[in-house]
């Protein structure tokens, strides 16, 4: 499955480092989607882009920064994180609206992040 | 608020028996309802979708899900479970909006 592909697979950094990550996907769907998933919780959705606009901001902490420049790709700016936001960083996409294959999200193989 | 509850963290199974996982969601409108499964070191994949019509709903690989409206509930069956079953099952609901809500998942391990 290639249709949404995210790069690093494995980031490790320093709580003062920057770094991004980076998603795209090659459906061609309208919506992006930022979701973290850390072990023994719940999948958590942190944005939401339609039509490249910021529609959803799930009270993210501002240390986590996401760009949107095209309906195709989607970053998520890290700065100054904390050694809980080890995670996997799940990119998702979809197509919004009417029809039979929309509203349904299909995801990327996600960034395994370790903050040290 | 929607929220979505799965009520058995870990299952383990022998090979060929039957699969029944459960999922309880909360929401007062119309919902569409997901399953998906990752297996290890794989992402996710849609396993299968509700939207509308025949509350009974195939997916792949031989599981099915039924939409019950009155129990709230869209729980996860198949009849003869394999090895290559062993992954984790997210169940998920989409309320108004574009907003996917997770439940807490469930561990599945198959014993051969």
């Amino acid at each position: 499955e290639t249709g949404v592909t995210q790069t690093p697979r494995h980031l490790v950094m320093g709580m003062t480092n920057k770094k991004s990550l980076k998603c795209e996907q090659h459906l061609g769907h309208n919506a992006m989607y930022w979701y973290k998933q850390s072990a023994k919780k719940p999948l958590e959705l942190m944005f939401v882009y339609n039509f490249k606009e910021q529609t959803e901001n799930n009270s993210v902490p501002s240390r986590f920064s996401p760009e949107c420049p095209n309906s195709s790709h989607l970053f998520l700016h890290l700065h100054t994180l904390q050694p809980e936001d080890s995670a996997l960083y799940l990119c998702a996409s979809s197509q919004e609206g009417t029809g039979l294959n929309t509203d349904t999200q299909y995801f990327g193989p996600g960034t395994r992040l370790t903050v040290l | 608020a929607q929220s979505v509850s799965q009520h058995n963290h870990h299952v383990i199974l022998s090979e060929a028996a039957s699969l029944e996982l459960g999922c309880n969601y909360s929401y007062g409108g119309t919902v569409n309802l997901f399953w998906y499964v990752q297996y290890p070191g794989q992402h996710l994949q849609l396993l299968l979708k509700y939207f509308s019509g025949d509350p009974l709903v195939k997916g792949i690989k031989g599981f099915e899900a039924e939409f019950i409206k009155s129990k709230f509930s869209f729980n996860l069956r198949k009849p003869s479970v394999q090895w290559s079953d062993t992954a984790e099952y997210f169940c998920a609901v989409k309320g108004a909006g574009n907003m996917l809500t997770f439940g807490g998942g469930t561990r599945l391990m198959v014993k051969p």
